[in-house]
C-alpha cells in the first residue's frame, strides 16, 4: 500500500513552454503533498507544500507564478513549470502524506526528470 | 531551525567491506523524526527506517543498522557485508513533529560506491 505514482517520468521541452508534472497517490487519500527539486549530486529541496483545496505554500525563493501547483482533489496534484528554461532542468520529486490514526508518513513518486533545452 | 548533515559526500568500498554513513542532526524540538533514504541511480527514494526520538534503542534488519545516540545528536547507518547492490547515495532526514504538514529536511546525502 502506499504507492505514490507521477507522470510522466522524463519529459523533454523547449524554452519557453510550460510542462506540467502529477502525483498521485494510488491508494490513499492524501490531504497534503510535498514538491522537492533535486539538481544532480545535490539534495532534495522542498519547493512547496500543497494541501487539497487550498493554495500551496512555497518555499523562500521558489517563485510561486512560475511553478503552479493545484491539488483539486484528495489524490493528484499537479506541478507546471510555466515558461521553462534550461535552468529549470531537474528532477522532481512529489510526496504524499499519509493520515492515519496516530501516523504521518510520507511517500515519495518516483520523480520526474525534465530537461528543457 | 532544524538542519541535518552528512559529512561524507562519498564512501568508496569493496565489496563485504562493511561501511558506516555518518548523520548528525540540529532541532529545538524534543519530540522528532529521524530517517534514512536510499536513492539508487534510478532516482526514486527508497524509504529505510524512521526513528522517533524517545525510542535509543539501536535497531539491525538483516545487514542494516541504525545507531541513534541523542547525546550526540547523531543517527548513524552502517552496512554489514556491503554489496554491489548498495550502490546508491543515502540520504538522512529529520522530521519535527510540531512542523505542520509532516515538512522533511534532508541532509547532503552520501554517495556510495561498492566496488566488487
Amino acid at each position: 500500500g502506499a504507492v505514490v505514482s507521477q507522470h510522466p517520468s522524463w519529459v523533454i521541452c523547449k524554452s519557453g513552454t510550460s510542462v506540467k508534472i502529477e502525483c498521485r497517490s494510488l491508494d490513499f487519500q492524501a490531504t497534503t503533498m510535498f514538491w522537492y527539486r533535486q539538481f544532480p549530486k545535490q539534495s532534495l529541496m522542498l519547493m512547496a507544500t500543497s494541501n487539497e483545496g487550498s493554495k500551496a505554500t512555497y518555499e523562500q525563493g521558489v517563485e510561486k507564478d512560475k511553478f503552479l501547483i493545484n491539488h483539486a482533489s484528495l489524490t493528484l496534484s499537479t506541478l507546471t513549470v510555466t515558461s521553462a528554461h534550461p535552468e529549470d532542468s531537474s528532477f522532481y520529486i512529489c510526496s504524499a502524506r499519509f493520515t492515519g490514526t496516530g501516523v504521518y508518513e510520507q511517500y515519495f513518486g518516483p520523480g520526474t526528470r525534465l530537461t528543457v533545452t | 531551525a532544524q538542519k541535518v548533515t552528512q559529512a561524507q559526500t562519498e564512501i568508496s568500498v569493496v565489496e563485504k567491506e562493511d561501511v558506516t554513513l555518518d548523520c548528525v542532526y540540529e532541532t529545538r524540538d524534543t519530540t522528532y523524526y529521524l530517517f534514512w533514504y536510499k536513492q539508487p541511480p534510478s532516482g526514486e527514494l527508497v524509504f529505510l527506517i524512521r526513528r522517533n526520538s524517545f525510542d535509543e534503542q539501536n535497531e539491525i534488519s538483516g545487514r542494516y543498522s541504525w545507531n541513534f545516540q541523542k547525546s550526540t545528536s547523531s543517527f548513524n547507518f552502517t552496512i554489514t557485508a556491503s554489496q554491489v547492490v548498495d550502490s546508491a547515495v543515502y540520504f538522512c532526514a529529520l522530521r519535527e513533529a510540531g512542523t505542520s504538514g509532516s515538512r522533511l529536511t534532508f541532509g547532503e546525502g552520501t554517495q556510495l560506491t561498492v566496488n566488487p
